[in-house]
Formats: structure tokens, sequence, C-alpha cells
């Protein structure tokens, strides 16, 4: 079984600040890893995944993760807020394969202070 | 680029009452899926579909739910006796063209269903 355990339900930020967002994983064979974004009554984007290739994984808006096996963490970071990153971020684990059902995080509230 | 759609954006019916939650998967995609997200809560899997029959279903997937492949294009997620707790926000998603990477499922943008 697969599972991901997001710290920290809000993070606040000032614009032009790193973001991080921290997740952990659970996981019985080799991992798919997902971020996601939920902008406000919207649906779900994906940022990046994470699919056994190369450990540094960048994804879109200049986001990036970072495997590590080690630690079984898949944290996620920018090196610059901006206002319109305020969203709701989702970390998600896939069984090997990725066509098996997604396990979500409990997500984690994003806040951009100007 | 292709996308995956859902109809209605939001419906809203009183308890008791039967809905269908449409759903356009990716043209050439072969397996679906069905999330629901309570309100304020996490994001969770009902059910997965291959091959024109369940994969893998969760425990929420109970009696009352089913789905189904009524044609080449549309995926459906009936709900037979609408309760309370069924408000949420159902996505459907879709994965996997035959030859193509089968590591993303790409998500609809919802059906916000409202149980009065």
């Amino acid at each position: 079984a697969q599972s991901v355990t997001q710290l920290g339900s809000h993070v606040s930020v000032s614009e032009g600040a790193l973001v991080l967002l921290r997740c952990n994983y659970s996981s019985s064979v080799p991992p798919y890893l997902f971020w996601y974004v939920q902008y406000p009554n919207q649906g779900l984007q994906l940022l990046l995944k994470y699919t056994s290739a190369a450990t540094l994984v960048k994804g879109i808006n200049d986001f990036e993760a970072e495997f590590k096996k080690s630690e079984t963490s898949f944290h996620l970071t920018k090196p610059s807020a901006h206002m319109s990153d305020a969203a709701e971020y989702f970390c998600a684990v896939s069984g090997d394969g990725g066509y098996q059902k997604v396990t979500f995080g409990t997500g984690t509230k994003l806040q951009v202070i100007p | 680029e292709p996308e995956v759609t859902q109809t209605p954006s939001h419906q809203v019916t009183q308890m008791g009452q039967e809905v269908i939650l449409r759903c356009v998967p990716i043209s050439n995609h072969l397996y679906f899926y069905w999330y629901r997200q309570i309100l304020g809560q996490k994001v969770e899997f009902l059910v997965s579909f291959y091959n024109n029959e369940i994969s893998e279903k969760s425990e929420i997937f109970d009696d009352q739910f089913s789905v189904e492949r009524p044609d080449g294009s549309n995926f459906t997620l009936k709900i037979r006796s609408t309760k309370l707790e069924d408000s949420a926000m159902y996505f459907c998603a879709s994965s996997w063209r035959q030859g193509g990477m089968k590591d993303e499922q790409y998500f609809g943008p919802g059906t916000r269903l409202t149980v009065t």
C-alpha cells in the first residue's frame, strides 16, 4: 500500500521568498510520485512527476522536487514565490506503473504575502 | 492539448435521488478513474476501470455506486440513492494510451455535487 504525509496544512511565505512544501511517502513498491496544484474552485493540475528517472524533477512554473529514497521524501520547492502561487498543493503517490490508483496527501495551502 | 471533460460542472439533487455524472476521457486512453473530494478534505480514490470492467475500487465505492462506459467516448458514475454525505467534488481521470506512458493520470475539472 502507498501513502503520503504532507507536513503543514498551511504555509505562508513572502512574495519572492523560497517555497518549501514537505512530503514524505510510504510505498512497498517503487513509487511514482506527483505534485498537483488546485486553485480555488478548480480542478487538479499536475505540477511535476517522478517516475524513477532523474531524482531531481522540474515542473511547470519553476517548481521542482527532489526524490530522496534515503529520507522517503519528495519535497516541493520554488526559488521565488509569486502571488499567483497561492493555492492548495497535493502530494500524491501511485504504485509501480503509474496507472494504479493515485493516493493523495491531505494538502498544503500556500499563502503568499505581498 | 487533449483534456478530460466533465458534465455538469455543478449538480444539485435531493436526497434519495439518482444522479449520473458524466466524463469524456482523453481519446485513446484505456484506464479511467473516479475520485471525490469532500469540501476541505483530501482527494479520495473511488474506482478504476479498464477493459470494460472495474479493476479496483475503494471501500467508499459501495453498492450505491456504479460505473459504466456506455459508448466509445463517455464514462459515467451513477449514484443510485444520494445521501447528504455524497456531497463532494467528483473528479474523473484517464490514463494510458496504448504504446504510450502509463505514468500519469489526467484529471478533469470536476463536478460539484450538492445533495440537499
